[in-house]
Order: structure tokens, then C-alpha cells, then sequence
């Protein structure tokens, strides 16, 4: 089976650092994807790790440890439009995506 | 203008109804897919198309078919609709090559059938 592992919400407040863990098992693992989505609204891309290690891009951070088969999300400085769900995805090959049930992030002020 | 379009945005069904969901996308990319979203339950892969000639089962296509009509066109059909296909249906493109992996995906239809 495939399954991945993500908390169902995490609060925090404005300018603060979150982390969100991602804990995957699936049949193949090309790399691990991130995905906001906010209400209402389409999942955009925010990050995409292959290899062991530290991608940053801003405010956000992704790392991976496929000996763990485990990656988080990062993000610095939040701010109120940070509020939304969080998705992590592998890519199980040829770009197939299977994604985990998603985090809600409450940014407080 | 969007990149990815779907249509209808909205659309209220009955039971054994035959209804279809299209996407156009002007990305110019080869690959397209069909997610659907519940509450609770992430998205899901329904099917995937890597161009016109190439359709392939994700891992929900029970009770669903497709159809690329066109490198830019991939529909949606629901042959008889039940209640349980009541969802979010979100298609996406990609393109065959690329360094980060990335799927574009369309605003979402919410189907809701009674």
C-alpha cells in the first residue's frame, strides 16, 4: 500500500517557525513534493526535494531523508496569508503523485 | 488569462446521471491528470494521460472515464453518477521534462450528487 503521514493541523503565530513532518511509505520514491492550498482555491507548488538534504526558497524550506522515508516543510517569518493546508506528495514515478492527507496551519497574529 | 481551465465550476447532479467535466490547459505540456479531493482524504489520482495516444488508470478510476481529446484537452466523465462521487475534482498538467517535478492545476470543480 502507499500511505503518507502529515499532522492534521498545526497553530502557531506571526513571525514564528513551523515545521511540518511528512512520513511516507509507497511502492516507488522518485522525490517529494509540497503543495499550499488555500480555501476554496487550487494546490500550488512550493518545493521539490530528490535528493537527501535542504532545498530553501525564501521563507520556505524542504528537507529529505529518504533513508528515514521522511521530509518536512519549513516556513520562517509567518504571516497571516501562510494560513492554509499543506500538502506533501511523492512522486512515484513518471511524475504520478501520491499525496498525504494534509496539515491545516493556523497563523494567529 | 488561467493556464489551466475547468468547466463547469459548479455543478449539482442526480443519481445515474451521465456527466462530464472538462479541462483545456495552454501550458503547452504533454502530461495531464485528474485528481479528486474529500475532506480529510488529501487528493487522489484518478487517471493520467502523458499525451493524445496515452491513458492510464490512477488509483481510483473505478467508475470514471477519460478522454484526450487534444494535447491541450482532457475530459472527465462520470458514466452513471452516484452519491459517493460527490467531491472536489481538480485536473493538472505537467510537463514531460523538468527539474522540480511541478503540476499546475486548474480552480476545481465541486460536483455534488443526489
Amino acid at each position: 500500500g502507499q500511505s503518507l503521514e502529515q499532522p492534521s493541523e498545526v497553530t502557531a503565530v506571526e513571525g514564528a517557525i513551523v515545521q511540518i513532518n511528512c512520513t511516507y511509505q509507497t511502492s516507488g520514491f522518485y522525490g517529494l513534493s509540497w503543495y499550499q492550498q488555500h480555501d476554496g482555491g487550487a494546490p500550488t507548488f512550493l518545493s521539490y526535494n530528490a535528493l537527501d538534504g535542504l532545498e530553501e526558497t525564501g521563507r520556505f524550506s524542504s528537507f529529505l531523508s529518504r533513508s528515514d522515508s521522511y521530509g518536512y516543510l519549513l516556513l520562517q517569518e509567518l504571516q497571516m496569508k501562510d494560513s492554509a493546508s499543506y500538502f506533501c506528495a511523492v512522486n512515484t514515478g513518471f511524475q504520478k503523485l501520491v499525496f498525504g492527507t494534509g496539515t491545516r496551519l493556523l497563523v494567529s497574529p | 488569462d488561467a493556464d489551466v481551465t475547468q468547466t463547469p465550476r459548479n455543478r449539482i447532479t442526480k443519481t445515474g446521471k451521465r456527466i462530464m467535466l472538462e479541462c483545456s490547459q495552454t501550458k503547452g505540456h504533454d502530461r495531464m491528470y485528474w485528481y479528486r479531493q474529500d475532506p480529510g482524504l488529501g487528493l487522489r489520482l484518478i487517471y493520467y494521460s502523458f499525451d493524445v495516444k496515452d491513458i492510464n488508470k490512477g488509483e481510483i478510476s473505478d467508475g470514471y472515464s477519460v478522454s484526450r481529446q487534444a494535447q491541450a484537452k482532457f475530459s472527465l466523465s462520470l458514466e452513471s453518477a452516484i452519491p459517493n462521487q460527490t467531491a472536489l475534482y481538480f485536473c493538472a498538467t505537467s510537463a514531460a521534462v523538468g527539474t522540480y517535478n511541478e503540476q499546475f492545476f486548474g480552480p476545481g470543480t465541486r460536483l455534488t450528487v443526489l
